[in-house]
This record gives structure tokens, sequence and C-alpha cells, in this order.
């Protein structure tokens, strides 16, 4: 298993401005991934966090708005730019160990206003 | 990943077998059945998964039907503290990281 430490865990922002979350996880862990969750509805995939590379990004989700950072294998982070209220979700890092199973974190629930 | 339906909510009485289905037709050969369950205000947890066999861990069962379309996750002695949102993923095993989330049951525990 994998235990996951993200921060902050909820923050109220401005729009116009940008956060970033930070993932830490207590293993090298082999992919890491950050999801989305728009208040009431289920998660949705941003990115995959490539170690040493730009991120992959879904579709619908680009760089310029979410860009991500994972300099090592147990770090990464998630940038939300020039937030609107729209941008209000839990965003949520999950890491697979090589494994069958997928861990996620306790996500950051943000609110921009 | 194949798409799963799932009902949108379910009570179960406390210490009674909750029972969830899910529907997955369009499944491929190589796709497992994953569940996972989100307490509020928490992340998802793995709960379990299987490709054609019955599987049992200390949290639950999980039945998959003999051709696959379906599948029933199953709680034997629900608790307060089982209320949550349960998802069915279906996917390839070593995809792990990429799920896609339906919509899910909101179980709901009641005493």
């Amino acid at each position: 298993s994998a235990v996951i430490s993200q921060k902050p865990s909820r923050d109220i922002c401005q729009r116009g401005t940008s956060l970033t979350i930070q993932c830490q996880v207590d293993s090298q862990v082999t992919m890491m991934f950050w999801y989305r969750q728009q208040p009431g509805q289920s998660l949705t995939l941003i990115a995959t966090a490539n170690q040493g590379s730009e991120a992959t990004y879904e579709s619908g989700f680009v760089i310029d708005k979410f860009p991500i950072s994972r300099p090592n294998l147990t770090f990464s982070t998630l940038t939300v730019s020039n937030m609107s209220p729209e941008d209000s979700s839990i965003y949520l890092c999950s890491v697979t160990t090589g494994g069958t199973e997928a861990f996620f974190g306790q996500g950051t629930r943000l609110t921009v206003v | 990943d194949a798409k799963t339906t799932q009902p949108p909510s379910m009570d179960c009485a406390e210490g009674r077998a909750a029972n969830l289905p899910c529907n997955h037709s369009t499944i491929s050969g190589n796709e497992y059945v994953y569940w996972y369950r989100q307490i509020h205000s928490q992340g998802p947890q793995y709960i379990i998964h299987g490709l054609k066999n019955n599987e049992t861990n200390e949290m639950a069962s999980l039945i998959i039907t003999e051709d696959r379309k379906s599948s029933t996750l199953i709680l034997p002695h629900a608790t307060l503290r089982d209320t949550a949102v349960y998802y069915c993923i279906v996917r390839v095993s070593g995809n792990a990281g990429k799920s896609t989330f339906g919509d899910g049951t909101t179980l709901t525990v009641k005493p």
C-alpha cells in the first residue's frame, strides 16, 4: 500500500489567482495521477504525472490551466491557474505501486470566490 | 474502459448484507471489475477486484456472472461506517491509475 499526503487539505482562493497542491507519497511509486471531483459529481482524471517529463493530459484539460510537476518518484504538484469559481472542486492525487490497485489521497477541497 | 451502470442509491439495514449490482455488458476479455468506495469527504478506497472468478477479502465479496456482463459487490454485515458512494469500474489490470469513474451507488446503512 501507499500513504499519500496532500497539502493543503482545503483552501479558499480569490478568482484570478493560482494555487499549487502538493502530493507526497511515503514510498516510491510507479505512476501518479491527478483527479478532479466537482461538487456532487464523480471523479474525472485530469492527467498522468510523468517523472522527469511533461504530464499527459486527458481531453478537456490543458497544461496552461493545470501545470503539473513530478520531480521524483514520491512527489508531485498540481497548480490550478487563473482560477474561477468553476474551478471549485476537490482535487485528488492517486498513485499506483505496480500492483493492480490505485491509492488516493484525502483530497484538496478548493473554493474559489 | 467499458461503461458501467449502477443504481443511483440503495438502503440497507445495519447488520444485514448489502448487495450492490453493476452492469458492464460491453466488458472485454482482458478487463477486470474493480470496486472502490468513497466515504464522505475522503478519497476513494479500493475494495476488491476480479476477472471472472468470485473473489472474497476481509472487506467484501465480488460475484461475477458467468458471461461477465454483470457483477455484485456484497458487504456481508453492513455497518453504519459502510455508508458511502460505491463505484464499479471496469478496466485492464495494468492501467490501475487511469480509472473512469461513473456516478456510483450511494449506499445508506440505516440503524
